[in-house]
């Protein structure tokens, strides 16, 4: 079956940028959708199909896909940004089913 | 706005069934653009998605717990339900309900969640 790829954690400072990968089999020829989960919360979507922001999602976040890997940026990172983030995919070739990485936590040095 | 809230037994026992209700405010359940979901979360895990269903479309399982989930929907009352029979303290989570924007006739990103709810399975 699919499986998603991610970093466990990554680290980063203040005002530098966040690069959160997500890896799948050319999952380049998937949708992308990216979630941020504080503790205690329920997620919020910060990206859609690959590359799209929700509206109230400051600018500083992007998506890219392409080939083997999806990224979610976050650039200009602040301490607020620290949270878990997630992607998710629909994988329709080996099952009918939403799929969810296994998370990345992001933490602000 | 669209509103959606989680109602349930906090614990339920080994071998019974969870049972658990999403109330939708602010948007109709009925509504062909879009998917309405269950997805889970162990303690100081991951997010694992159990199910979907199209009001009048498809309705899709985990295939790992297709054998063992039912989701239904109560138009009358705008809310849809779980049940997860034969449980175990592997099912133990917060259990999130959410809507799914449809995409290409299948569930896609989930644009508002409910605050969740856990689940303990114990005797």
């Amino acid at each position: 079956s699919y499986v998603l790829t991610q970093p466990p954690s990554v680290s980063v400072a203040p005002g530098e940028t966040a690069r959160i990968t997500c890896g799948g089999d050319n999952i380049g020829s998937k949708s992308v959708h990216w979630y941020q989960q504080k503790p205690g919360q329920a997620p919020i979507l910060v990206i859609y199909y690959d590359t799209d922001r929700p509206s109230g999602i400051p600018e500083r976040y992007s998506g890219s896909n392409s080939g083997n890997t999806a990224t979610l940026t976050i650039s200009g990172v602040e301490a607020g940004d620290e949270a878990d983030y997630y992607c998710q995919v629909w994988d329709g070739i080996s099952d009918n089913q939403v799929l969810f990485g296994g998370g990345t936590k992001v933490t602000v040095l | 706005q669209l509103l959606v809230q989680e109602s349930g037994p906090g614990l339920v026992k080994p071998s019974e069934t969870l049972s658990l209700t999403c109330n939708v405010s602010g948007g109709a359940i009925t509504s062909s653009t879009h998917y309405w979901g269950w997805i889970r979360q162990p303690p100081g895990k991951g997010l694992e998605w159990i199910g979907s269903f199209l009001y009048g479309g498809d309705t899709f399982y985990k295939p790992s717990l297709e054998r063992r989930v039912t989701i239904s929907v109560d138009t009358s009352k705008n809310q849809f339900s779980l049940r997860l029979r034969s449980v175990t303290a592997a099912d133990t989570a917060v259990y999130f309900c959410a809507r799914q924007r449809v995409g290409g006739k299948v569930p896609y990103y989930c644009d508002h969640w409910g605050p969740g709810t856990l689940v303990t399975v114990s005797s």
